[in-house]
Order: C-alpha cells, then structure tokens, then sequence
C-alpha cells in the first residue's frame, strides 16, 4: 500500500528566504507525483506535475524535482513571500489507477 | 481554467439528519469524480470514485449506504450524507477528473 509522508510538518520562515518541502513515497512505481497548494478551509490548486519519465518542473519561484527510484520528491520555494503561506501537498498516482495518494502536507508560514 | 464548483462551503446539521454536497464541473465535462473526506491535520483520504452513468466505487472502511454518491450527469456529481452523527463531521472535497485533477473548494460539516 502506497504511503506518501511530508516533512516538516509545519515550517515558518522569514520573507525572502528559499526553502525546501520534502515528500517520500515508499512504493515507486507511481506514474506521477503532484504538488497542491491548500488555502485554510479551501480547496486545491494544482502547482507542478511531474510524470514519473521527469526529472524536476519548474514554474516561477517553484521547482519539483523527482527521484523515483529513492521515492523522494522536493519542492523549492525561492525567494518566498507572505503570499505563499499555505498548507502544501503531495500526492502521487500508481500507474493503471486515477487514484490520488496524498500525504499530510506541510504547513508553511511566511512572516513578513 | 476549469473550475469546479462545491456548495455547500459548510453546514452544520443535527445528528440523525441527510446531508448533500454538490459538485459542478462549470466549463468541463468531467468523467470522473472523486470524494475526498480530511480530518484535522490528517491527509485527504479517497472515499470513493464516480463514473458519469454508473455506479461509484467505494474504498475499503466506507459505508456505500452512508455516503450514497450520484453521478447523474457528466457536470454534476453529488454526495449525500446519510444519518449524518458527530464523527462524520469532517471536510469533504470533491476533484473533478478532465484535464488533469480539478478541485472543488471543499465543505466543512459539523453534525451536532
């Protein structure tokens, strides 16, 4: 059974520093691995999509990078801003399944 | 963008009582529809699947005839909550499955 796990569970960091949020996955055979941004009490937005033949997607100030054959997953966040305060998540897809896995997601507070 | 329309954003009913939450697809048809329940700090678990015209699939642990989920047409999937109790009380979302996975912006139920 696929389990995805997020560290840190909660981060808070000054604006304008870069940081990393960190997702595992313990089976690798998955066909994706997907980034979500949720607002408090709010739904999902879809941040990167990263097929399971990819190495990294970029957009703006955030960069996923993908190593499957270790199950981890990496999401960059440069130069953030109080704006990027949310709760962010990973979640992956086995190949042959429309199934999303998610993991608990990391908190992130940026203080202005 | 797709969008995906979730009403209602929350509700507060009395135990022993239905509840239902809707799902709109607004500018998509979505073939696929999942329903997702979150508990505080705790991932988005996968309750159950939906095709357009058929029947849903259930995961393992959740009551078919608690949670009756319709999908009756490919913009509209609903899910009823059914003799609702305090430990349903919980954050229920809905994803849409068009292009890629589009969320719905979730409804917060209390059962009291």
């Amino acid at each position: 059974k696929q389990e995805v796990t997020q560290i840190p569970a909660a981060l808070s960091v000054p604006e304008g520093e870069n940081l990393v949020l960190n997702c595992s996955f313990t089976d690798s055979a998955i066909y994706n691995l997907q980034w979500f941004r949720q607002d408090p009490g709010k739904g999902l937005t879809s941040l990167l999509l990263i097929q399971s033949s990819q190495r990294e997607q970029t957009s703006g100030r955030l960069n996923a990078s993908l190593d499957k054959s270790s199950g981890r997953s990496t999401l960059y966040i440069a130069a953030s801003q109080p704006g990027d305060s949310a709760t962010y998540l990973c979640a992956v897809t086995q190949g042959g399944s429309e199934k999303l896995v998610f993991g608990k997601g990391t908190k992130l507070t940026v203080n202005p | 963008g797709a969008v995906v329309s979730q009403h209602p954003s929350w509700v507060i009913c009395k135990s022993g009582t239905s509840v239902k939450i809707e799902c709109r697809s607004l500018d998509f048809q979505a073939t696929t529809m999942f329903w997702y329940r979150q508990f505080p700090k705790q991932s988005l678990m996968l309750m159950a699947t939906s095709n357009e015209g058929s029947k849903a699939t259930y995961e393992q642990g959740v009551e078919k005839d608690k949670f009756l989920i319709n999908h009756a047409s490919l913009t509209l999937s609903t899910l009823t909550v059914t003799s609702a109790h305090p430990e349903d009380s919980s954050f229920y979302i809905c994803s849409a499955r068009g292009y890629g996975y589009t969320f719905g912006s979730g409804t917060r139920l209390t059962v009291v």
